[in-house]
């Protein structure tokens, strides 16, 4: 059965505490993002990675960090750096990034952190 | 830079109302407009991607429709379970995989 997995589904941070929030994918996607969900607004990107070993910066990646080290996962890691991470993370894949056609993306079922 | 607006935030409706949700949207070119389904606590289902103006694709009770400006989800005689928040993202055609994403139309469906 092929799909997104995100785990744990709940996390609890404590102040001056890194997270790491872990995705892999059984698609076969070249292509793997991480996005932030607050109330009232729109999916944020924080980061995306076209193929292994190589990643980009979204429009939110300070106080975060990743790596894509094989092809099916993508950890995300939240630092003690990210002063609001309170919020709902989602991971998701594509059959391919860039400029070729398919580009829909597929999430997993997220992970909710809370700061303590 | 590009935008997304949804309208309306939240919409109440009676099972077999019909109604449709708005995306208006600003880029320098279109490369896709996606549809996502998002039920509380979890994340997006995938509902549809639309590529041009003129562009309709259908699946049960909803249909998305494409203009050059704006996307509609119209929603036709809906049930309870129809109730979810619809996400409107668009896909630039300089863009390297970045959605940008509205902030979602909250629906509610009531017996």
């Amino acid at each position: 059965d092929g799909g997104i997995t995100q785990s744990p589904k709940y996390l609890f941070r404590k102040e001056g505490q890194n997270v790491t929030l872990s995705c892999e994918q059984n698609l076969n996607h070249d292509a793997m993002y991480w996005y932030r969900q607050d109330p009232g607004q729109g999916l944020r990107l924080i980061y995306y990675s076209q193929i292994v070993n190589d990643f980009q910066k979204g429009d939110i990646a300070e106080g975060y960090s990743v790596s894509r080290e094989k092809k099916e996962s993508f950890p995300l890691t939240v630092t003690s750096a990210q002063k609001n991470p309170t919020a709902f993370y989602l991971c998701a894949s594509s059959i391919r990034g860039g400029g070729s056609g398919r580009n829909e993306q597929f999430f997993g079922p997220g992970t909710r952190l809370t700061v303590l | 830079e590009d935008q997304v607006t949804q309208s309306p935030e939240a919409l109440r409706l009676q099972e077999g109302e019909s109604s449709s949700l708005n995306c208006s949207y600003t880029v320098s070119g279109l490369r896709g407009l996606f549809w996502y389904r998002q039920d509380p606590g979890k994340g997006p289902e995938f509902l549809f991607t639309l590529y041009s103006a003129g562009e309709e694709k259908e699946k049960e009770r909803l249909k998305a429709t494409l203009t050059k400006k704006e996307s509609f989800l119209h929603i036709t005689a809906p049930k309870p379970e129809d109730s979810a928040t619809y996400l409107c993202a668009v896909l630039a055609t300089d863009s390297w995989g970045k959605l940008q994403f509205g902030a979602g139309t909250q629906v509610v469906v009531t017996p």
